[in-house]
């Protein structure tokens, strides 16, 4: 079935440092994939999203490019500042089609923490 | 500002007691979703409605668990009897799913955090 493999944490970086956290996803066809962060004590909230190959989904800083030929859509920022510090979830949806889909396939979420 | 509404934030109940967790979706999307959060297990998914029909309750227990839509701007989840498997943060969720028109976007609560003794 499908899933979203993203890399494991905690990931601890200083301020200014630059940050790639990786994701891969295994599906049939092209779903449109996403990154969702969570803040400390809050519910996730999208950060950018692409809903198909080559796309780049960008926001607060932030960028993800999804490649179809390597099925990953690997989150990255130039430089992270304190407040970057949360949970960051990958995932994949269907919600384009009728039937049942819609649900969100999440990864199992990376946690950040930027130092300063 | 749209937002999902939660009720309680915070629950603490002992082992045996009944749970209900409501939900107010943002007006006008047609999905909501519950899912629960852990340390050990991350996200999982307990039951998601499209049209305030139930789609998949897969991942819920359904012997203790249950979940419905009474109308469309409020989702119930239910635990009876709770247990302290059962503490954890719930998050309730709504977008706009569905042919062709569904953006796959999802607006979450700040989730209810309940603890069971």
């Amino acid at each position: 079935g499908d899933s979203v493999t993203q890399m494991e944490g905690p990931v601890t970086l200083s301020e200014e440092a630059c940050l790639t956290i990786n994701c891969t996803y295994t599906a049939t066809g092209y779903p449109s994939l996403f990154w969702y962060v969570q803040y400390p004590g809050e519910g996730l909230q999208l950060l950018l999203k692409a809903t198909k190959a080559d796309d780049k989904g960008s926001n607060k800083g932030f960028e993800a490019t999804y490649r179809k030929e390597t099925t990953s859509f690997h989150l990255e920022k130039g430089s992270v500042q304190v407040s970057d510090s949360a949970v960051y979830f990958c995932a994949l949806s269907w919600a384009n089609y009728g039937g049942s889909q819609g649900n969100l396939i999440f990864g199992k979420g990376t946690k950040l923490s930027v130092k300063p | 500002d749209a937002r999902v509404t939660q009720t309680p934030r915070h629950k603490v109940t002992e082992m045996g007691q009944e749970v209900t967790m409501r939900c107010q979706p943002i007006l006008g999307h047609n999905t909501v979703f519950w899912y629960r959060q852990t340390m050990m297990q991350g996200l999982e998914l307990l039951a998601y409605f499209r049209n305030r029909a139930p789609l998949d309750d897969s991942g819920m227990p359904k012997d203790r668990f249950s979940a419905e839509m009474p109308d469309a701007t409020l989702a119930t989840l239910k635990i009876q009897p709770s247990e302290p498997r059962d503490s954890a943060v719930y998050f309730c969720a709504s977008g706009l799913g569905g042919e062709r028109t569904g953006t796959g976007e999802l607006f979450f609560g700040e989730g209810s955090r309940l603890t069971v003794l």
